[in-house]
């Protein structure tokens, strides 16, 4: 069974900073990848998705991740953080032919500090 | 397009009542996922439908159940509720045109309280 797990509970950065959030992954091949954000109190919003293809991912809001095969990670990054970046950020999994079974990371808290 | 749409968004319930939740998907999208979401145990898949049948199934007692409806349309249903049960129920919807998995897109979600 697939599994991810991010490293990082809470980060704390500063306005302008960069960010870098961490996902591993545990699956027998390679998987599809998403980042999802929640704002509190609402759904969860797609950042960005890998299924094949190039290993760099460009998402919304200035956001891009790196598949990195032989280190099983998806990490997300974005070079200039806003304060409205603040939010809970969810890597995702999904096995290939098992339908739309998304498996969550705990979620990484980001306080952007002004 | 509109999106994924949840009804209601807020609802206290008290402990051996059962609840339904609703889920209308994004017009033309064919897949309907539920997920649970609380503090301790992050979001976990309850299931998914696809085409009024049962796709996928979590790990979650038989008091949880769902359905799809010919229009995409998704209910679930909770009976006998637990405190336990008190969480955020996120519906997603994905257009399923393959591959088998697709991207979802999710709704804001109903926020059960359980007392």
């Amino acid at each position: 069974a697939q599994s991810v797990t991010q490293p990082d509970i809470h980060i704390t950065v500063s306005e302008g900073a960069s960010l870098e959030l961490r996902c591993n992954y545990s699956y027998g091949a390679t998987p599809y990848l998403f980042w999802y954000v929640q704002s509190p109190g609402q759904g969860l919003q797609l950042l960005l998705k890998y299924f094949s293809g190039d290993t760099l991912v460009q998402g919304i809001k200035g956001f891009e991740a790196e598949f990195k095969r032989s280190q099983s990670s998806f990490n997300l990054r974005k070079p200039s953080v806003h304060w409205s970046d603040a939010a809970e950020y969810f890597c995702a999994v999904a096995a290939k032919a098992a339908g739309n079974k998304l498996t969550f990371g705990g979620g990484t808290r980001v306080l952007v500090k002004p | 397009k509109a999106g994924v749409t949840q009804t209601p968004r807020y609802l206290i319930k008290t402990r051996g009542q059962q609840v339904t939740l609703s889920c209308s998907p994004i017009s033309g999208h064919r897949s309907v996922s539920w997920y649970q979401q609380t503090p301790g145990q992050g979001l976990q898949f309850l299931f998914e439908y696809f085409s009024e049948t049962q796709r996928n199934k979590g790990n979650f007692p038989g008091r949880f159940s769902g359905r799809q409806f010919s229009n995409s349309r998704s209910e679930m249903n909770v009976s006998t509720l637990e405190l336990g049960d008190s969480a955020l129920y996120l519906c997603a919807s994905s257009s399923d045109r393959g591959p088998s998995t697709d991207t979802q897109y999710f709704g804001p979600g109903t926020r059960l309280t359980v007392l």
